[in-house]
């Protein structure tokens, strides 16, 4: 079964500043997708990046990119020039690829990390 | 373009009591899932629906049972609250099962069962 792992709880960083939110996950599958959501107070899941695993090419999304290590099983997200609205909480999560056998397209998700951003 | 919709967004139940949380889409999506969210948690997969008529157990399914009637609804139901159920439910959709496709969320319920 996969598995994703974020061990970073509570971050915090400085506005205008780079942050970098970690995430691992555990598959035996070759082919999957990562996703970074966004949960802000209002609790909307919004997603915020996607990364197909068979790209190596790391995501970006305006402000936000990830750094994908494959071979590592490793999905971290770096936020620049961060603004106010950034804090949340964060979501890694992952989906197979293909419907494989127990698997029907649902995410499975690390226990987030909540981030703060200071004035 | 309303997107994925839950009703309600707020329940209080009393232990043993039961209701039934609603899921509609309008984007003809075939999947359907139902997660809860628990402080210091994920999301956890509680049931899915591959298709109108179909449902399936996600991770953890016990208190809960589901049904899809429709293509667009997808209902969760609590037979007997307890306050192990209280929790934030998400509604999610998407038109196949495979990464490629977005996962749509609904807003979420906050349940408190007392």
């Amino acid at each position: 079964a996969q598995t994703v792992t974020q061990s970073q709880p509570e971050m915090s960083v400085q506005e205008a500043e780079t942050v970098t939110l970690s995430c691992t996950y555990d598959t035996s599958e070759s082919d999957y997708y990562l996703f970074w959501y966004k949960q802000p107070p209002s609790r909307q899941m919004i997603l915020v990046i996607r990364q197909e695993a068979y790209k190596q090419q790391n995501a970006t999304e305006n402000r936000f990119s990830v750094n994908f290590q494959k071979a590592a099983k490793s999905f971290s997200l770096k936020i620049s020039d961060s603004q106010l609205g950034d804090a949340a909480m964060y979501f890694c999560a992952y989906r197979s690829s293909a419907l494989y056998g127990g698997s029907q397209g649902n995410l499975i998700f690390g226990k987030g990390t909540k981030l703060s951003v200071k004035p | 373009n309303a997107g994925v919709t839950q009703t309600p967004k707020f329940r209080v139940l009393k232990t043993g009591q039961s209701m039934t949380l609603l899921c509609a889409q309008d984007m003809n999506h075939e999947y359907m899932y139902w997660y809860r969210q628990d402080p210091g948690m994920g999301l956890r997969l509680i049931h899915y629906s591959v298709g109108e008529g179909t449902t399936a157990k996600g991770e953890v399914p016990d208190g809960y049972n589901v049904s899809r009637l429709k293509k667009q609804n997808f209902l969760l139901g609590l037979e007997s609250a307890a306050p192990s159920q209280t929790s934030v439910y998400f509604c999610a959709s998407s038109f196949t099962g495979t990464g490629r496709n977005e996962q749509y969320f609904g807003p979420g319920t906050r349940l408190t069962v007392t």
